[in-house]
């Protein structure tokens, strides 16, 4: 079945970029998605790129797709604070309806 | 615009126990997903309900049953609980059956002792 890999944890500096990594087994994803999800809340859909696509940019998120190797990442330019969360990875494709998500990564901000 | 709400907040049963969990979707949104999310892991998805029908199911017994009314709210039923079924639990809401974009309320958490 498919299968959705993230690494547990990233620490980064105020002010410098954060990059989460994923990756996917199902080639046959046609959206791959980025949640948010803060303590004790649900989960803030940041932003999704569809698999024809390579790169997509919002604001200070950007969302690069290496199709090939089955790799996703997500680029939070000068991260904040508030930034901290769980940041997870999902993918879904056309037909099914369910999204399947990694485990996620707890994105710390060092002050 | 009225995001996605979800009822009760916390709730604790007894094992053996039955539950039910409501949602509420998005305005203007016609289909629901629940996912089960355990301490620690990413969300597992129990079922959809598209049109009041419903629209695929993950891998979760039968003893996890669901309606959705037609206003689109919808609820999750568990019977008979076991302590795994501790987690919280998301309901997501989006439009059409094929669910592109899914817009996750608060959670319910509950807890099975």
């Amino acid at each position: 079945g498919e299968d959705v890999e993230q690494s547990l944890f990233l620490s980064v500096r105020e002010g410098d970029s954060s990059v989460i990594n994923c990756t996917y087994t199902d080639s046959s994803s046609t959206y791959l998605y980025w949640y948010k999800q803060e303590p004790g809340a649900g989960l803030q859909l940041l932003t999704y790129i569809f698999s024809n696509m390579d790169m997509k940019q919002d604001q200070r998120l950007t969302v690069l797709l290496n199709k090939k190797d089955k790799h996703l990442s997500l680029r939070i330019a000068d991260t904040q604070t508030g930034d901290s969360a769980i940041y997870f990875c999902a993918s879904k494709w056309t037909g099914n309806e369910k999204l399947t998500f990694g485990t996620g990564t707890r994105l710390t901000i060092i002050p | 615009e009225t995001g996605v709400t979800q009822s009760p907040t916390h709730l604790i049963k007894t094992r053996g126990q039955q539950v039910t969990l409501r949602c509420s979707s998005q305005s203007g949104h016609n289909t629901v997903s629940w996912y089960q999310q355990a301490l620690g892991q990413g969300p597992q998805f129990i079922f959809q309900y598209y049109r009041e029908e419903e629209n695929g199911r993950g891998n979760f017994p039968p003893r996890f049953s669901g309606l959705q009314f037609p206003n689109y709210s919808s609820e999750l039923n568990v019977n008979a609980l076991e302590l795994d079924d501790s987690a919280l639990y998301l309901c997501a809401s989006s439009s059409g059956a094929g669910a592109y974009e899914q817009y996750f309320g608060p959670g319910t958490r509950l807890t099975v002792t």
